[in-house]
């Protein structure tokens, strides 16, 4: 899987629209990407995650640039239960031997939502 | 729709004892993973299983653990001869069938203590 790249952390207004940014420039054509929190030590909770398109969901936004070598996951209205590390994670679409279908977690970002 | 159930919580043991951590997936869910959360590090991928059958064990150690997912009932994650070390969070995970959407939503976790 291709390698991601995160800011370690950020902080972030209550009410504001937190964007992380996620570079991963070495990703192949037949990768998406996905994005993952943890909250405190919750088990991960998936987000969204998409291919070449933007995608949009009820939790957030995935802006992925033309070229796929980096993305931005927006939080529109910041609160402060989604302070926590959000993981940006490159996968293969299709199955192709071992070790294709584990996601990698990297360090992420820790996100603070400030009150 | 009940999401992925592990248990227990939390369990303890004494170093050279055994333990057992289940996993029930998401209803609809056949395809299970498994991850290591050593104490201050990211998640590490152990092992992907489908019913009856281990498909990528290649995050799994040598030595002492060993993964199943039988036909009827959890997947369970067996550690034999628990060390110091091997206290951590454990996570499970679940998708659907590969080809309809293999996103993977994790349990709360199981949270070893080796005394």
């Amino acid at each position: 899987d291709a390698k991601t790249t995160q800011p370690p952390s950020m902080d972030c207004a209550e009410g504001r629209a937190a964007n992380l940014p996620c570079n991963h420039s070495t990703i192949s054509g037949n990768e998406y990407v996905y994005w993952y929190r943890q909250i405190h030590s919750q088990g991960p909770q998936y987000i969204i995650h998409g291919l070449k398109n933007n995608e949009t969901n009820e939790m957030a936004s995935l802006i992925i640039t033309e070229d796929r070598k980096s993305s931005t996951l927006i939080l529109p209205h910041a609160t402060l239960r989604d302070t926590a590390v959000y993981y940006c994670i490159v996968r293969v679409a299709a199955y192709s031997g071992a070790g294709s279908y584990q996601l990698t977690f990297g360090k992420g970002t820790k996100l603070s939502v400030i009150p | 729709n009940a999401g992925v159930m592990q248990n227990p919580r939390h369990l303890v043991r004494r170093r050279g004892q055994e333990a057992r951590l289940r996993c029930s997936p998401m209803k609809g869910h056949s395809h299970v993973y498994w991850y290591r959360q050593l104490p201050e590090e990211g998640l590490k991928f152990m092992v992907y299983l489908q019913k009856e059958n281990i498909i990528d064990e290649s995050g799994m150690p040598k030595e002492r653990f060993s993964a199943e997912f039988p036909k009827e009932g959890p997947s369970i994650l067996r550690i034999q001869q628990v060390v110091r070390g091997d206290s951590a969070a454990y996570f499970c995970a679940s998708s659907p069938a590969r080809g309809q959407g293999e996103t993977q939503y994790f349990g709360p976790g199981t949270r070893l203590l080796v005394l």
